[in-house]
């Protein structure tokens, strides 16, 4: 069964630095790999989407990559700011053909000091 | 404008009652999907759709059902037999193109 873990579980970070989030999953048979970012009581926010045979994606201040033969990914953040203090989410597709749901981390909080 | 739309915000429930969550998309997506989120854990799979009429049971799927009548469309119930309802339930969908999901705002469930 697929598992996928965060680390760290949580972060906290003066304004204005670059940080890393890491993501690692089990079997490395996915179908793509999604990172979310999550504000308290809301939905969830798609920021990257990375298909199994990409390698990275960026997003304006956000880059993420992909190692799908060691199982790890992740999401760098640039010129960090309070905004972007939030739980940040990554999944993994269940299956080759990627329609049957993901496969969630368990997050790692983000808090951005002014 | 395209989303998806959940309803209601926020659910009270008495114990042992069958309740009802709403879950609307007007992005043209194929897929939907359910998820559970629960304090200090990931989010769970309850149950998926790919097409109308057809659905399928995720990882923690007992005590729930759903239904696809409509593309649009995919109401989840907390049947009684779930033994610990209350949560934050999301809503999902996707285009069959990439399969990047898209959420809902959430229904938080209460039963006491």
């Amino acid at each position: 069964k697929q598992e996928v873990t965060q680390i760290p579980a949580a972060l906290s970070v003066p304004e204005g630095e670059n940080l890393v989030l890491n993501c690692s999953f089990t079997d490395s048979a996915i179908y793509n790999l999604q990172w979310f970012r999550q504000d308290p009581g809301k939905g969830l926010t798609s920021l990257l989407l990375i298909q199994s045979s990409q390698r990275e994606q960026t997003s304006g201040r956000l880059n993420a990559s992909l190692d799908k033969s060691s199982g790890r990914s992740t999401l760098y953040i640039a010129a960090s700011q309070p905004g972007d203090s939030a739980t940040y989410l990554c999944a993994v597709s269940l299956s080759g053909g990627g329609a049957d749901g993901l496969t969630f981390g368990k997050g790692t909080h983000l808090i951005i000091q002014p | 404008d395209g989303g998806i739309t959940q309803s209601p915000k926020y659910l009270f429930r008495k114990e042992g009652q069958n309740v009802t969550l709403s879950c609307e998309q007007n992005l043209n997506h194929d897929a939907m999907y359910w998820y559970r989120q629960d304090p200090g854990q990931g989010l769970r799979l309850i149950y998926y759709s790919q097409i109308v009429n057809d659905f399928q049971k995720g990882d923690i799927a007992e005590g729930y059902s759903v239904s696809r009548e409509k593309k649009e469309s995919f109401p989840l119930t907390v049947t009684s037999a779930q033994k610990n309802p209350t949560a934050f339930y999301l809503c999902a969908s996707s285009h069959t193109a990439n399969y990047e999901q898209y959420f809902g705002p959430g229904t938080r469930l209460t039963v006491t």
